[in-house]
């Protein structure tokens, strides 16, 4: 695998469900960032780890959980989510030492709450 | 605080014919920029960067810009464009700290026609 990946693609999930959505960046990066990203709205930003510490929540509700156990991989746990959070949520990563601070993506995770 | 305009929501625009998408940003400090591009039900890549030097950035597919700090502008050109270019394009600043995070305008659909 190379880049940042994310699993499952695709994810339908009752109100009442728990889940999780995972990312897993193949570059050696020292941040991952969480993306929400609605139609018709633009990126808004979830969550930011660097160095495996969360450093940015931007008043994300409590339903969103994320986990990041070491520096390659980023967790989204869901629960009890409402209709209005589905979307496509992205998982990015960069490395924070290094100028420019390019932002790598993953595919995305499609979630549908119903 | 910073942020990121990207003019027009929807550009249309014929096969080979060239293209301008608007890109304006805001921000009292030196800045890194990009351009994202978004194919359906994908991630995001990267097309373009600027970090320093030459103020004309040129990219992948074909596309550059320009940056222009007295109109604090980065726009994104194409002489050509091809019906496999239509897709979202972001305009992205890197944001306040030193997490990684970047600002992302609103979007721009290209809507490439035959």
């Amino acid at each position: 695998e190379t880049g940042v990946t994310q699993t499952p693609r695709h994810l339908v999930m009752g109100m009442t469900n728990k889940k999780s959505l995972k990312c897993e960046q193949h570059l050696g990066h020292n941040a991952m960032y969480w993306y929400k990203q609605s139609a018709k709205k633009p990126l808004e930003l979830m969550f930011v780890y660097s160095l495996e510490e969360r450093v940015e929540n931007n008043s994300v509700p409590s339903r969103f959980s994320p986990e990041c156990p070491n520096s390659s991989h980023l967790f989204l746990h869901l629960h009890t989510l409402q209709p209005e959070d589905s979307a496509l949520y992205l998982c990015a990563s960069s490395q924070v030492a290094k100028g420019g601070n390019e932002q790598f993506f993953g595919p995305g995770t499609r979630l549908t709450v119903l | 605080a910073q942020s990121v305009t990207q003019l027009d929501s929807q550009v249309p625009v014929f096969e080979e014919a060239p293209v301008e998408l608007r890109c304006n940003y805001s921000s009292s400090v030196s800045v890194y920029l990009f351009w994202y591009v978004q194919y359906p039900n994908q991630g995001l890549q990267l097309l373009l960067k600027y970090l320093s030097g030459s103020t004309l950035v040129k990219g992948i597919n074909g596309f550059e810009a320009e940056f222009n700090k007295s109109q604090t502008s980065f726009h994104l050109r194409k002489p050509s464009v091809h019906i496999s270019d239509t897709a979202e394009y972001f305009c992205a600043a890197t944001g306040s700290g030193n997490t990684g995070k970047l600002i992302f305008g609103q979007g721009t659909t290209l809507q490439v026609k035959p």
